[in-house]
């Protein structure tokens, strides 16, 4: 089935450091890929979306750009803040007729020191 | 605020009893998600309902269950409850059926603790 696999955490950076995590998927078909961000005791939000092939979705200074060839979907940012210290979600989403399954990577943990 | 509402926001029960968690979707949205977050299985999806109907089930365990009302809101029952039921439950709405580019909006979770 679908499944997205994510890059180990926990990763820490010192402030206006270059960030990268990597996300790559496995599917059938051409899934929607997305970015989401959790901050400590609440719910996850949408931070990006693509909906395909070289499609880069960008938000809040980070982006990530859909590669097909490499079925990856890696997050980027030029220079982190400790206001970005949360965990960070992959997932694809997959319609098949009426169904609809959003299927999340394990998460990283971004942590940002002053 | 996401506009997603979920109650009540932490849970305490014992083994073996049955609880009940409430969502209320954004506004406008027809499909509701519900997923389940714990340390070891990280963000499993449960069901999926639209306009009432269920449409997708992901892996929920025979003992949960869940509907949708016709105001939309939904409920997830869980019941029969064991420790390793112990989690975050997020409840996530859309704003149509198959319209995967808009993704998905989360409320803030029930945090359910069974001791």
């Amino acid at each position: 089935g679908d499944s997205v696999t994510q890059m180990e955490g926990p990763v820490t950076l010192s402030e206006e450091a270059f960030l990268t995590i990597n996300c790559t998927y496995t599917a059938t078909g051409y899934p929607s890929l997305f970015w989401y961000v959790q901050y400590p005791g609440e719910g996850l939000q949408l931070l990006l979306k693509a909906t395909k092939a070289d499609d880069k979705g960008s938000n809040k200074g980070f982006e990530a750009t859909y590669r097909k060839e490499t079925t990856s979907f890696h997050l980027e940012k030029g220079s982190v803040q400790v206001s970005d210290s949360a965990v960070y979600f992959c997932a694809l989403l997959f319609s098949s007729g009426s169904a609809r399954q959003l299927t999340f990577g394990s998460g990283t943990q971004l942590t940002v020191l002053p | 605020d996401s506009g997603v509402t979920q109650t009540p926001k932490h849970l305490i029960t014992a083994t073996g009893q049955r609880v009940t968690l409430r969502c209320s979707p954004r506004s406008g949205d027809l499909s509701v998600y519900w997923y389940q977050q714990s340390l070891d299985q990280g963000l499993q999806f449960l069901i999926q309902y639209y306009n009432g109907e269920e449409r997708a089930k992901g892996n929920i365990l025979e003992r949960f269950s869940a509907q949708q009302f016709p105001d939309l809101h939904s409920e997830l029952n869980l019941s029969s409850l064991e420790l390793g039921d112990s989690a975050l439950y997020f409840c996530a709405s859309s704003v149509a059926e198959g319209r995967g580019i808009y993704g998905y909006t989360f409320g803030s979770g029930t945090r359910l603790t069974v001791v």
